[in-house]
Formats: structure tokens, C-alpha cells, sequence
């Protein structure tokens, strides 16, 4: 099993719609969680980070379900620029150690 | 925020020739650089972690004597792709941990580099 998996995709929306990606991780000894976004040929940048408790940033909210080792993403009234690839990242202790990058999963926003 | 500035953007060399990558933060010390690679349609891959003074750690299966790290200052870590052959042609990006980012512990990522072995 992967440490990190997600649906690679792709994920094909229309313009306004909600979409969610899950990402299952196998280590129940992880402590900190990313979403990253990826544009094409792009460096990774932070999206938004995973809470236990969940979190909202517009119109993204991410979820943590430690039980079942899973986050999620959902994202609202989908926009054109939505379109990329979005990163599951995982760190195992927590603080500046090294993460763990899921494949990502593509969403494709059309008009 | 904190920002990486890596160069070049993109290389293209002849098999056989060495190509040297460079990261600077510029308005934070790193102690840690992360080296990662990226083939097309895969996930960012470590390759190996290095520590400003000290030597670096490879993950399994890198070959520490091909990819050369370098980490002498707070602000510089360089990758030296040593002998490149077509099979190395990739993405390669680097990543320090943000400081004072968000305070969520954040990776400030560099730009990238892709290289091109002919």
C-alpha cells in the first residue's frame, strides 16, 4: 500500500459545480496534513493546511478523519481557474521533517 | 513570505556533462533544503534531505555519488547532476521548511528546474 494515495484523475467539472478529493495515508502515526496545488510544469504551493478539527478557506474546505486515515477536499462553485492538479501531503511527526507527496489528483474546470 | 529562488528555470545538456542546480532563500536561513524529482504525470519524489554543515541524507535507491548536494551557507543548497544521461532528464525542486510561514509548517517550494539530457 502507498503511503500517500489519491485518485489521480482526472476529474472533469462543469463551471459552479462542487467537487471533493480524498486522500487515504497509511501511517496512523501521522501528524501534519497539506493540500497543495500543482499548476502544469509549476512548483507545488500551499493550498491550505489539514486541522483535526477541520477547516474553511472560501471556497475550500479541507477535512481530517484520523480514524479512518483519510483527508479531504472539497471545493464549492467551481472557477475556470480551479484547474490543476492537487497534492496530498503528508508529514509523519510534525515540524520540519520531510513529507510525503501523493500523486495528486487533476481536476479539469470547463466552461 | 518566505520565497526560494532556484535557478536555472531549465537546462538542457549533453549526455555525459555535469549540471549544477542551485536554491537560495532569500529572506530566511534554511537549515534544511529538501531535493525532489518529478517524471511526468508522477508525484514529487524525495530525493534526498540536506543539512546546512553537515552531509546529506538520500533516500533509498539515489545514488549520493550522481546527485551531488551541497549545503555550505544558511541561504544556498546545490545539486550537481554529475554525468547526466537522458534517463535523469527531469524536474527537479527544492524545498525549505516556510520560516515564520503561516506558522503551519508550511514548505516554501523553489520554482524548479527541468532538465533536458540530449
Amino acid at each position: 500500500r502507498k503511503e500517500v494515495e489519491q485518485d489521480p484523475g482526472p476529474f472533469n467539472v462543469p463551471e459552479g459545480a462542487t467537487v471533493a478529493f480524498n486522500c487515504t495515508y497509511s501511517n496512523s502515526a501521522s501528524q501534519s496534513f497539506f493540500w497543495y496545488r500543482q499548476d502544469c510544469r509549476k512548483e507545488p504551493k500551499l493550498l491550505m493546511s489539514v486541522y483535526s478539527s477541520g477547516n474553511e478557506d472560501g471556497r475550500f474546505t479541507a477535512q481530517l478523519n484520523r480514524a479512518s486515515q483519510y483527508i479531504s477536499l472539497l471545493i464549492r462553485d467551481s472557477k475556470l481557474s480551479d484547474s490543476a492538479t492537487y497534492l496530498c501531503v503528508v508529514n509523519l511527526s510534525g515540524g520540519y521533517q520531510k513529507v510525503t507527496f501523493g500523486t495528486g489528483t487533476k481536476l479539469q474546470v470547463i466552461p | 513570505g518566505a520565497v526560494v529562488s532556484q535557478h536555472p528555470s531549465w537546462v538542457i545538456c549533453k549526455s555525459g556533462t555535469s549540471v549544477k542546480i542551485e536554491c537560495r532563500s532569500l529572506d530566511f536561513q534554511a537549515t534544511t533544503m529538501f531535493w525532489y524529482r518529478q517524471f511526468p504525470k508522477q508525484s514529487l519524489m524525495l530525493m534526498a534531505t540536506s543539512n546546512e554543515g553537515s552531509k546529506a541524507t538520500y533516500e533509498q535507491g539515489v545514488e549520493k555519488d550522481k546527485f551531488l548536494i551541497n549545503h555550505a551557507s544558511l541561504t544556498l543548497s546545490t545539486l550537481t547532476v554529475t554525468s547526466a544521461h537522458p534517463e535523469d532528464s527531469s524536474f527537479y525542486i527544492c524545498s525549505a521548511p516556510g520560516q515564520g510561514f503561516k506558522s503551519d509548517y508550511g514548505y516554501t517550494f523553489g520554482s524548479g528546474t527541468r532538465l533536458t539530457v540530449v
